[in-house]
């Protein structure tokens, strides 16, 4: 199993470009998030998807969209893009044995540094 | 709101030498915890959980944790580290009935010959 995978692993956009990351699961799990790590900062939520079709704004959602069009993939995009969004996205996933208890471990994928110049 | 917090956000140590990560979080009536590390340039890995049960959990690579729900901490062990184990560690937390995982600034560890 590839796990969690992340495409492409280096970007530089200029200010005002748009560009989409693709997230991929093999592990069929049923919840997928979006991350953004920046210094000192930890991860912060972007979005977040509890299943196919369905997304949900995280802590930072602004500047950003997401789609869940299948189980499997989550895609993340910047419509145009600022400097602010310079940082390191990371992707997990993540399976809740017990839908009402909530989700346990995420597993990640391995990121995506971008720069927005 | 729910946070947790790191509290060193950089602990060198020498090898071979025991440390102690620090964690607490806010309050609530059932959570899980969690510690994950990443290795430069890596994405994040699950080092050990807590879920329910013995309060002290072991994890990977000879690292082990202690929940304390009175002092609503969750700090992260090693009686003896290694080179190997620089690396910056995230503790982080679930709360029962959420989707959502509320992760820590993160402590970087920093181990020296």
């Amino acid at each position: 199993n590839a796990g969690v995978t992340q495409t492409p692993k280096f970007r530089v956009l200029k200010t005002g470009q748009s560009m989409t990351l693709l997230c991929a699961q093999d592990m069929n799990h049923e919840y997928m998030y979006w991350y953004r790590q920046d210094p000192g900062m930890g991860l912060r939520l972007i979005h977040y998807s509890v299943g196919e079709g369905t997304t949900a704004k995280g802590e930072v959602p602004d500047g950003y969209n997401v789609s869940r069009l299948k189980k499997q993939n989550f895609l993340l995009g910047l419509e145009s893009a600022a400097p602010s969004q310079t940082s390191v996205y990371f992707c997990a996933s993540s399976y809740s044995i017990e839908r009402r208890s909530g989700s346990y471990e995420q597993y990640f994928g391995p990121g995506t540094r971008l720069t927005v110049t | 709101a729910q946070s947790v917090t790191q509290l060193d956000s950089q602990v060198p140590v020498f090898e071979e030498a025991p440390v102690e990560l620090r964690c607490n979080y806010s309050s609530s009536v059932s959570v899980y915890l969690f510690w994950y590390v990443q290795y430069p340039n890596q994405g994040l890995q699950l080092l050990l959980k807590y879920l329910s049960g013995s309060t002290l959990v072991k994890g990977i690579n000879g690292f082990e944790a202690e929940f304390n729900k009175s002092q609503t901490s969750f700090h992260l062990r090693k009686p003896s580290v290694h080179i190997s184990d620089t690396a910056e560690y995230f503790c982080a937390v679930s709360y029962t009935g959420g989707f959502k995982t509320i992760f820590g600034a993160g402590t970087r560890l920093f181990v020296k010959a």
